[in-house]
This record gives structure tokens, sequence and C-alpha cells, in this order.
């Protein structure tokens, strides 16, 4: 069965530091698509990168990177230099097809970040 | 500008009414979500829509309903039967209603049952 887990539900860091949000899934299927998303205060999620399954390279888009590990079921998030700005609850997603010819979206608990002045 | 927008904000009911809560999209997209959220949670499917006039219940369907009459909108509604309605309501939109899809959200609506 489908399954992502955010260990960690709150971290708090002070402005500047870096931050390593985990994110670990579990899926039987090969075919699948990981997901990272923003919550603000304000409550509405923001995308911010898909990875397929087939695509184990890193990416970096300028303070963010994420590490895709297939061999641990990984898919950590990394904020370089945070800012107050990145105060957030983080939310992991996996997405892969059922057998019913339909998909699965499941979401982790979330990470609720506090980035402190 | 493009986006969804959803309706009200935050909502107030007595116990035993239904509710409609409203989603629009101006994206094009076929597909249509409906999630919710509790305190401490993730999020939780509802119900989806691939396409016009066609859904699916998700994992916690029952004590609501939904149409799809329109590409742009897909109302919910929080039935008498829902236990347990006070939630933060999302509603996403994708391109093709795959598992290959991103999902764009709304801002959601808070909805509190008196």
């Amino acid at each position: 069965a489908q399954k992502v887990t955010q260990a960690q539900t709150e971290i708090s860091v002070v402005e500047k530091e870096d931050v390593t949000l985990d994110c670990v899934y579990e899926t039987r299927d090969t075919t699948y698509y990981l997901f990272w998303y923003k919550q603000p205060p304000s409550g509405e999620l923001v995308f911010l990168i898909r990875r397929n399954s087939f695509d184990e390279q890193n990416e970096i888009s300028g303070r963010y990177s994420w590490n895709f590990q297939k061999s641990t079921s990984s898919f950590n998030f990394t904020i370089t230099a945070s800012q107050v700005v990145d105060s957030a609850v983080y939310f992991c997603a996996l997405s892969e097809a059922d057998s019913t010819g339909g998909f699965k979206t499941i979401f982790g608990a979330g990470t609720r970040l506090f980035v402190k002045a | 500008d493009g986006g969804i927008t959803q309706s009200p904000k935050y909502l107030f009911r007595k116990e035993g009414q239904n509710v409609t809560l409203s989603c629009e999209q101006n994206l094009n997209h076929d597909a249509m979500y409906w999630y919710r959220q509790d305190p401490g949670q993730g999020l939780r499917l509802i119900y989806y829509s691939q396409i016009v006039n066609d859904f699916q219940k998700g994992d916690i369907a029952e004590g609501y309903s939904v149409s799809r009459e329109k590409k742009e909108s897909f109302p919910l509604t929080v039935t008498s039967a829902q236990k347990n309605p006070t939630a933060f309501y999302l509603c996403a939109s994708g391109s093709g209603g795959a598992f290959t899809d991103t999902q764009y959200f709304g801002p959601g609506t808070r909805l509190t049952v008196l």
C-alpha cells in the first residue's frame, strides 16, 4: 500500500541556518511521481517540485534543493540559508496509478517549519 | 489572472444543515479535486473529477456530494450525514487527471459547524 511518512512534525531553526525536511515513501509500483508543496499561514498549497520515479537527479532551485534516493525510498528537501518567509507547513506527496484504472495521491502529514529571526 | 478561487474563505453553519462550497478555475484544466485537511494532518481526498459530468469517490466521500456540470466549476456539498464536517477544505485542479499531473490548489474554505 502507498504511504508517505514525514517523521518531523515540527522543526525550529534560526534564520540563515540550513534545514532538511525528510520524506520517506512506500510503494509497490515502479512508476510514480513525488511532489513537495508549501502551505504558508494563508492556507493555500503552493507547488514546489514534481519528480518522476525514473529521474533520480537531484535538483536545485535557488535556496531549495531536493535529494531523491530510490534505494532508501526518500525524497528529502533542503532549504539553504533559511529565511523567516520560509516558515510554513511543507507536504510531501506520492502519486501513482491504482488497480481500478484511476490513480491515488497520498500526502504526508506535513512538517511545520518555524524560522526565527 | 489564471487560478483557482474558492468561496467563501470562512463558513459557519449550524449542525444538521447542508452547505455548498464553491470552487472555480480558469486554468482550462480537465481534472478537479476536493480535499479535506484536519489540524496536524495531511490532505485526504474526498472526490475528484477527470472530465465534465463524471466524478469519482475518494477515500472519505461519505457525507459529501459533488457535481461537475461545467469544466470550470466543481462545487462540494457537505451534507448533514457528514459526522464531523468542521475542517479546512481545499480544491485543486490538474491538466490531465492522471497520476502524472501536478495539482494546483485554491486558497481553501474553513468550515465550522456550530
